[in-house]
């Protein structure tokens, strides 16, 4: 079984421009979440996307959206990219949210210079 | 206070010994308990799950929970260097909305 796939694994972009990471849940999975894991620090909770709807978002700024597609598959934008948004984006996948496990893509690398 | 805290270590134990390692939890109404290990440049991957009191045994793993102490542990019995790595201790909240709230990690090192 396939697990979580990301893209891409890297991604280099320059302040103000706008970058979108894509997320495959694993086959099965409803629920897809994106964290952002900056250097040296803990993985911080960015969204939670449900049945194509976002049911929760971390705390971060308005400029950080995404959006789950009919086929459980996600999409992450950053517009006005900022220094400080370099960092490892992770989306993780579960069954359901309720106690079920988190289980995570190798995560894109973004830099922004 | 943070959500959920762990010491940053580095923790560091000889290859064969038990290595413990420690978080602690704000939310009283967490309900699911999860330990990750992430080894650098690498995305976590999930060592264990624990939902009720007690301890839970997984091969050379063992999560304990306390939900009165707001405490969940994990042990690695007879360490070994491949077990060197960061690991992540996460809980599951309901507060503000469904998430899960990880902690900074514990960085171990398992001396061969």
């Amino acid at each position: 079984e396939a697990g979580v796939t990301q893209s891409p694994t890297h991604l280099i972009k320059t302040r103000g421009q706008q970058a979108t990471l894509r997320c495959s849940p694993i086959s099965g999975h409803t629920s897809v979440y994106w964290y952002q894991q900056a250097l040296g620090l803990g993985l911080q909770f960015l969204l939670w996307y449900d049945e194509g709807e976002e049911r929760n978002r971390g705390n971060f700024p308005p400029r950080f959206s995404g959006r789950q597609f009919p086929n459980y598959s996600s999409e992450l934008n950053v517009n006005a990219l900022e220094l400080e948004d370099s960092a490892l984006y992770l989306c993780a996948s579960s069954v359901r949210q309720d106690q079920e496990t988190q289980y995570f893509g190798p995560g894109t690398r973004l830099l922004v210079l | 206070q943070k959500e959920v805290e762990q010491n940053s270590g580095p923790l560091s134990v000889p290859e064969g010994a038990i290595a413990s390692l420690n978080c602690t939890y704000s939310d009283r109404g967490s309900q699911s308990f999860f330990w990750y290990r992430q080894y650098s440049g690498k995305s976590p991957e999930l060592i264990m799950s624990i939902y009720s009191n007690g301890d839970k045994e997984d091969g050379r793993f063992t999560a304990q929970l306390n939900k009165a102490s707001q405490y969940v542990s994990l042990l690695i019995r007879d360490s070994q260097p491949s077990d060197s790595a960061t690991y992540l201790c996460a809980v599951n909240t309901d507060t503000g909305g469904f998430k899960t709230i990880f902690g900074a990690g514990t960085r171990l090192f398992v001396k061969a």
